[in-house]
């Protein structure tokens, strides 16, 4: 099993430029989150979904979208990026009966310039 | 709200050396509390959880964290750390909607 897989791996954007990242999970969870981590911040929630077609406002929701078309997939996209938006994007996913392990995807490092 | 404390933002030790990692929280209840390592240009991987019982719980890679009540803790340690537990190590506890709390990470670094 692959767990969960990121697209891209790094990218660099210029500001005002728009990207979607992709996040996958082969494992049939129901949960699936975006983070983003930043230096001496630890990680924060962007948005997460608890199942195929819902989605919810983490703590740090302002700039992006995300949609879950896909129960195996769960997109975030960033419409017009900001330099602000440069971090390491995490995304990571849960089983809807087990409520304490999340399993993290390698992460994005997003520059935008 | 709740929140979670590492108060030491990166932390060196020898090799052979023990380690001790310092968490903290602030929840009424009983707390979920959790410890993730990040190997550098990695994802987190969970290495010990609390939720009840025993307090002191053993994770993989010879870690093991105590909680304690009394303290709001939940500190990390291994006996005698390897080269290989270069990493940043993050604290993270369940708020009411099963949502993470992170703590800001350590990032341990270790001499030769």
């Amino acid at each position: 099993n692959a767990g969960v897989t990121q697209t891209p791996k790094f990218r660099v954007l210029k500001t005002g430029q728009s990207m979607t990242l992709l996040c996958a999970q082969d494992m049939n969870h129901e949960y699936m989150y975006w983070y983003r981590q930043d230096p001496g911040m630890g990680l924060r929630l962007i948005h997460y979904s608890v199942g195929e077609g819902t989605t919810a406002k983490g703590e740090v929701p302002d700039g992006y979208n995300v949609s879950r078309l896909k129960k195996q997939n769960f997109l975030l996209g960033l419409e017009s990026a900001a330099p602000s938006q440069t971090s390491v994007y995490f995304c990571a996913s849960r089983s809807g009966t087990d409520f304490y392990e999340q399993y993290f995807g390698p992460g994005t490092r997003l520059t935008v310039t | 709200a709740q929140s979670v404390t590492q108060p030491d933002i990166h932390i060196t030790v020898s090799e052979g050396a023990s380690l001790e990692l310092r968490c903290n929280y602030s929840y009424g209840a009983t707390p979920y509390l959790f410890w993730y390592v990040q190997s550098p240009g990695q994802g987190l991987q969970l290495l010990l959880k609390y939720f009840s019982g025993d307090t002191l719980v053993q994770g993989i890679k010879g870690f093991e964290a105590e909680f304690k009540r009394s303290q709001s803790s939940f500190n990390l340690r291994k006996p005698s750390v390897h080269w290989s537990d270069a990493a940043e190590y993050f604290c993270a506890s369940l708020d009411s909607n099963y949502q993470l709390i992170w703590g800001a990470g350590t990032k341990l670094i270790i001499k030769p």
